[in-house]
């Protein structure tokens, strides 16, 4: 059965910097998604992307957070000058059409000392 | 704006009956969904329901929605050991994106 992947399942980086969280999305998916879960909290949209766009970004997108498609199978998202509170679980999400089945990587666990 | 609420725990004998609830505030939800996250691991869809129906059976999995109270319910019936992860009720936002806004989840704890 197709699944979503993530890589690493695990990353530690000192605070201020950048990281690069890997997925390769479900093959002919077309609407991909960032979210994330700190510890005992709710999982929170980051950013969803289609057509190698951003179609919607939440407050906590900011400057310091990007996503690419570079090359038709990985999306990536990256922070580029890491805090402490960006320390969380970091799922990729993928779905074909806009509304129905989104189904989510393992996650990536970032902690950020 | 958008919200949706859900119990922290539950706890329940092997082979009763779970009813998780979950509560959200966009009246104009299309699709509500039910997450289960098992320790360590990524995010599992088990069922999702279109805000025109009532109710979704799927073998143990009972899914009721009451729209005027924006309340959505899981029941899963013959709970197994194997059951006891995090529940994550989620709802489709109101943009034109697929955005799931999700619960803070419900630890289902099931004993022997």
């Amino acid at each position: 059965e197709p699944e979503v992947t993530q890589t690493p399942s695990h990353q530690v980086t000192q605070m201020g910097q950048e990281v690069i969280l890997r997925c390769v999305p479900i093959s002919n998916h077309l609407y991909f998604y960032w979210y994330r879960q700190i510890l005992g909290q709710k999982v929170e949209f980051l950013v969803s992307f289609y057509n190698n766009e951003i179609s919607e970004k939440s407050e906590i997108f900011d400057d310091q957070f990007s996503v690419e498609r570079p090359d038709g199978s990985n999306f990536t998202l990256k922070i580029r000058s890491t805090k402490l509170e960006d320390s969380a679980m970091y799922f990729c999400a993928s779905t074909l059409e806009e509304v129905g089945e989104q189904f989510f990587g393992p996650g990536t666990r970032l902690t950020v000392l | 704006g958008e919200d949706v609420e859900q119990s922290l725990f539950l706890s329940v004998r092997e082979g009763d009956s779970s009813v998780i609830n979950c509560t959200y505030t966009d009246s104009s939800s299309t699709y509500l969904y039910w997450y289960k996250q098992e320790p360590g691991a990524g995010l599992q869809l088990l069922t999702y329901i279109f805000s025109n129906m009532d109710m979704k059976q799927d073998q143990r999995l009972t899914v009721l929605l009451n729209k005027k109270d924006k309340h959505l319910s899981l029941r899963i019936a013959d709970t197994q050991t194997g059951d006891s992860a995090i529940y994550f009720c989620a709802e489709k936002g109101s943009s034109n994106t697929g955005k799931l806004i999700f619960g803070q989840g419900t630890t289902l704890q099931v004993k022997p």
